[in-house]
């Protein structure tokens, strides 16, 4: 059973740097075609894709923020850690990490977190 | 940059039929996938590859995808499937994008 969950500061100011860990297990970003995602949405807006780490170390990142995202599978091997520098408080959202694999298709996320609300406020 | 538009909302009766479509460029030449999400809820994953339902689905949820339209069709709506339903595609390079969401709400 593939179970994720979200972790990292509830609030931030303006200008800093987010640094949100994804939790997983049931799979191992080790093995291949295996990838974690992540993915946000203001309140009441829509989900955005940001940002996709592939099983070898691969990223994808959203045309719109590249430049302000980073992924990097984290210090234990089941996690992965999203970055975004210069927070703005139109980056108030939850963010959520999800599955994409082979067990069910490639290119969607079969599974989520929960989701983790970050608030963007001095 | 690549571009999905729902509508805001679709309102149904009980027993009815939803139908919600996700519209962008070429669609027909990429793989569609359908998310349910509840208030509060994180998204779950639907449909899968335009018309597969994803585990624990019930029959009455079924897509297509043709043209430049996406199409998620709820038959015989029930209270449970009021929810905000998401739209999502993913090119060759590996960009993913959602559409706007739609609401779908039982009256």
């Amino acid at each position: 059973q593939i179970t994720l969950k979200e972790s990292g500061p509830t609030l931030v100011k303006p200008s800093q740097t987010l640094t949100l860990t994804c939790s997983f297990s049931g799979f191992s970003l080790d093995e291949p075609r295996q990838c974690v995602g992540w993915i946000r949405q203001p309140p009441g807006k829509a989900l955005e894709w940001l940002a996709l780490l592939y099983w070898d170390g691969d990223q994808r990142y959203s045309p719109s923020l590249r430049s302000r995202l980073s992924l990097s599978k984290g210090p234990s091997k089941d996690e992965v850690v999203l970055t975004m520098t210069n927070m703005d408080p139109v980056d108030t959202a939850t963010y959520y990490c999800a599955h994409d694999g082979p067990e069910v298709s490639y290119d969607a996320f079969d599974m989520w977190g929960q989701g983790t609300v970050v608030t963007v406020s001095s | 940059s690549y571009e999905l538009t729902q509508p805001p909302s679709v309102s149904v009766s009980p027993g009815q039929t939803a139908r919600i479509i996700c519209s962008g460029d070429a669609l027909e030449r990429r793989y569609v996938y359908w998310y349910q999400q509840k208030p509060g809820q994180a998204p779950v994953l639907v449909i899968y590859k335009d018309k597969e339902r994803a585990s624990g689905i019930p029959e009455r949820f079924s897509a297509s995808n043709s043209g430049t339209e996406a199409t998620l069709t709820i038959s015989g709506v029930q209270g449970e499937d009021e929810a905000d339903y998401h739209c999502q595609t993913a090119d060759s390079s590996g960009i993913y994008v959602f559409g706007s969401g739609t609401t779908v709400t039982v009256l």
